[in-house]
């Protein structure tokens, strides 16, 4: 496609379920970065791959959360144990990468709301 | 490491009137400066950026902003809203493309008819 694609858009888990949030980036972009934006606040910094090597994943807020680029490509966010406060839309950005830096392209995000 | 202060949560402005969203960063190196908007229910889309130059950069839908290094500023304006430029503003920053870009909380700007 030509954009960034996410999936699900939407996705409602009951607190201690996995769930598993999907995001294809522009074809040969080989930075891709996660982000967890909260009602109401700017987007914080998940974790960051150049191409399938996880070169940061300082923002991850616990090791419920996982994050996987195993073909450089497509990506997997993965968070165990859902609780409340991971409520949130989980935002998938990718850019061709060096420096100075290129435009990030954001997918629309996948909203996950665990009750 | 960097940092954002996006200094107004909400600005109301009447439609033509021209609009200031303030933006100060921190850094303790060079910096690379960016504005997003966010649209209701869409993903961050670029408004401009500043990696070196002229500091006062342009970008789409007549929105502009000036980098000020001894103000640690990258305020953005526009002279004259319009109705569709209600959003979300973020205000982000970066030391190189392959470190994350650091985000301020937004500031929601609402055009009033």
């Amino acid at each position: 496609g030509a954009g960034v694609s996410q999936s699900p858009r939407y996705k409602v888990a009951k607190r201690g379920q996995d769930v598993a949030l999907r995001c294809d980036p522009i074809s040969g972009h080989v930075s891709l970065f996660w982000y967890q934006q909260a009602l109401g606040q700017g987007p914080e910094f998940l974790t960051y791959f150049q191409n399938e090597a996880q070169l940061d994943k300082s923002g991850l807020p616990s090791d419920r959360f996982f994050a996987e680029r195993p073909e450089g490509s497509v990506s997997t966010l993965k968070i165990q144990r859902t609780q409340q406060e991971d409520s949130a839309v989980y935002l998938c950005a990718s850019s061709p990468g060096g420096t100075p830096p290129g435009e990030l392209f954001f997918g629309e995000g996948s909203r996950l709301t665990v009750l | 490491a960097q940092s954002v202060t996006q200094l107004d949560s909400q600005v109301p402005v009447f439609e033509e009137a021209p609009v200031e969203l303030r933006c100060n960063y921190s850094s303790s190196v060079s910096v690379y400066l960016f504005w997003y908007v966010q649209y209701p229910n869409q993903g961050l889309q670029l408004l401009l950026k500043y990696l070196s130059g002229s500091t006062l950069v342009k970008g789409i839908n007549g929105f502009e902003a000036e980098f000020n290094k001894s103000q640690t500023s990258f305020h953005l304006r526009k002279p004259s809203v319009h109705i569709s430029d209600t959003a979300e503003y973020f205000c982000a920053v970066t030391r190189s493309g392959n470190t994350p870009l650091v985000f301020g909380k937004g500031t929601r700007l609402s055009v009033i008819a």
